[in-house]
């Protein structure tokens, strides 16, 4: 498999549930970000990981929990959400963060509802 | 906040080239121009980028003013599956900062009809 996968695809999950987001990238990059993209509203960074470490929270809550336990791999933890969470919830890859010539391969999203 | 200006839709017949502009009237001179789009329920995908001259790739094409304060993106043969939201990014040479991130504005969502 080539390129940003994320799973799963599509996700509904009441407010007191826990579940995670899971990217995985065969591209070879040292850089993952999540993004959250809702409704009508422009792409938001949320966090950045350049070599497994976190470089970037953009004030995000603390419900959301990300996690790079390498660098082909980016989790986020979702915990205790509210219904303004839903949103689709993208992952990019690139070679390295903050870089320019690094252009970001983006995952197709995983669709959150929160009910 | 996004540091660009772009008309919020556009159309575009099939076959014929579709002009995308932006304005980025406060760029400065170690910024980049980075044009992405997203295709409805995807994820974004880079077209092109440029710093002063004129570039082009088998996607596209991106002319940048000389004064660096405008730029504009032409796709030479616009098709149905060109219809997408088309993000105008400015971005920082910074190697490790937050500056180079992207920051995307609400782009141009260009409609190719047949």
């Amino acid at each position: 498999e080539t390129g940003v996968t994320q799973t799963p695809r599509h996700l509904v999950m009441g407010m007191t549930n826990k579940k995670s987001l899971k990217c995985e990238q065969h591209l070879g990059h040292n850089a993952m970000y999540w993004y959250k993209q809702s409704a009508k509203k422009p792409l938001e960074l949320m966090f950045v990981y350049n070599f497994k470490e976190q470089t970037e929270n953009n004030s995000v809550p603390s419900r959301f929990s990300p996690e790079c336990p390498n660098s082909s791999h980016l989790f986020l933890h979702l915990h205790t959400l509210q219904p303004e969470d839903s949103a689709l919830y993208l992952c990019a890859s690139s070679p390295q963060s903050g870089r320019t010539y690094n252009e970001q391969f983006f995952g197709p999203g995983t669709r959150l509802t929160v009910l | 906040d996004a540091k660009t200006t772009q008309p919020p839709s556009m159309d575009c017949a099939e076959g014929r080239a579709a002009n995308l502009p932006c304005n980025h009237s406060t760029i400065s001179g170690n910024e980049y121009v980075y044009w992405y789009r997203q295709i409805h329920s995807q994820g974004p995908q880079y077209i092109i980028h440029g710093l002063k001259n004129n570039e082009t790739n088998e996607m596209a094409s991106l002319i940048i003013t000389e004064d660096r304060k405008s730029s504009t993106l032409i796709l030479p043969h616009a098709t149905l599956r060109d219809t997408a939201v088309y993000y105008c990014i400015v971005r920082s040479e910074n190697y490790g900062g937050s500056q180079g991130n992207l920051i995307f504005g609400k782009g141009t969502k260009l409609s190719v009809k047949p």
